[in-house]
């Protein structure tokens, strides 16, 4: 089974708009990490907004927010007032347990591209 | 901050030659990881490094690949021999260790290798 499912493989937005990019995850683990990166044309990843599985907030970054639904297993990402700079790939990834001193790797969703129209 | 550096950031080569990709983590990072980026794969994690040890290397392809860290300021992952296959982008990232922070893994700018 597919541990990060990212259903969008394209969105395209208005500039100025909000979008919301799905990613649900799968995990029996009570202690994980939820992560999402953008990669533009460059090809470089750019970590954005990172969400705890204990956290009881919402995690905010700037013009990006993590809408976390613990329940649902679900952790959209959620960009505000679009910009045309936005336009690039944006993966969902997860990072399972974790014991302190020990590091996780990250297990990636497929992706979605996402477009901002002028 | 130079962040994680990675050399070549090209490399075209033909099949049946070795490839040696390497990679700086940032300083003070003592978890390293090197990933495979595919169209048809996507992002596949090939192995990963806690201060200088393999951890778990169960994403390397085959015996083709082996990945190296003498110490802590420098990685490499070699092919050998190289395959058409072998074609993809492959990205270094490093983190700290403990993960009961936030403690996003921080990405270098990839290696596009092309097997001919």
């Amino acid at each position: 089974a597919q541990k990060i499912t990212q259903t969008q493989p394209g969105m395209f937005v208005q500039e100025k708009e909000a979008v919301t990019l799905d990613c649900t995850y799968d995990t029996s683990d009570p202690s994980y990490g939820l992560f999402w990166y953008k990669q533009p044309s460059s090809g470089e990843m750019i970590f954005l907004i990172y969400q705890g599985s204990y956290d009881q907030q919402n995690a905010t970054e700037g013009r990006y927010s993590l809408n976390f639904q613990k329940a649902r297993k679900s952790a959209n990402l959620v960009i505000s007032a679009s910009q045309l700079g936005d336009s690039a790939m944006y993966f969902c990834a997860m990072r399972e347990g974790g014991s302190s001193g020990s590091a996780r790797q990250l297990t990636f969703g497929s992706g979605t591209q996402l477009t901002v129209l002028p | 901050d130079a962040g994680v550096i990675q050399s070549p950031r090209h490399e075209v080569t033909e099949m049946g030659q070795e490839v040696t990709l390497r990679c700086k983590p940032i300083s003070g990072h003592n978890s390293l990881f090197w990933y495979r980026q595919t169209m048809m794969r996507g992002l596949e994690l090939l192995i990963y490094f806690n201060n200088n040890v393999p951890i778990d290397d169960s994403g390397m392809p085959e015996d083709r690949f082996s990945a190296k860290m003498p110490n802590a300021s420098f990685s490499t992952l070699k092919i050998q021999p190289s395959e058409p296959r072998d074609s993809a982008v492959y990205f270094c990232a490093s983190s700290f260790r403990w993960t009961s922070e936030n403690n996003e893994q921080f990405f270098g700018p990839g290696t596009r290798l092309t097997v001919l």
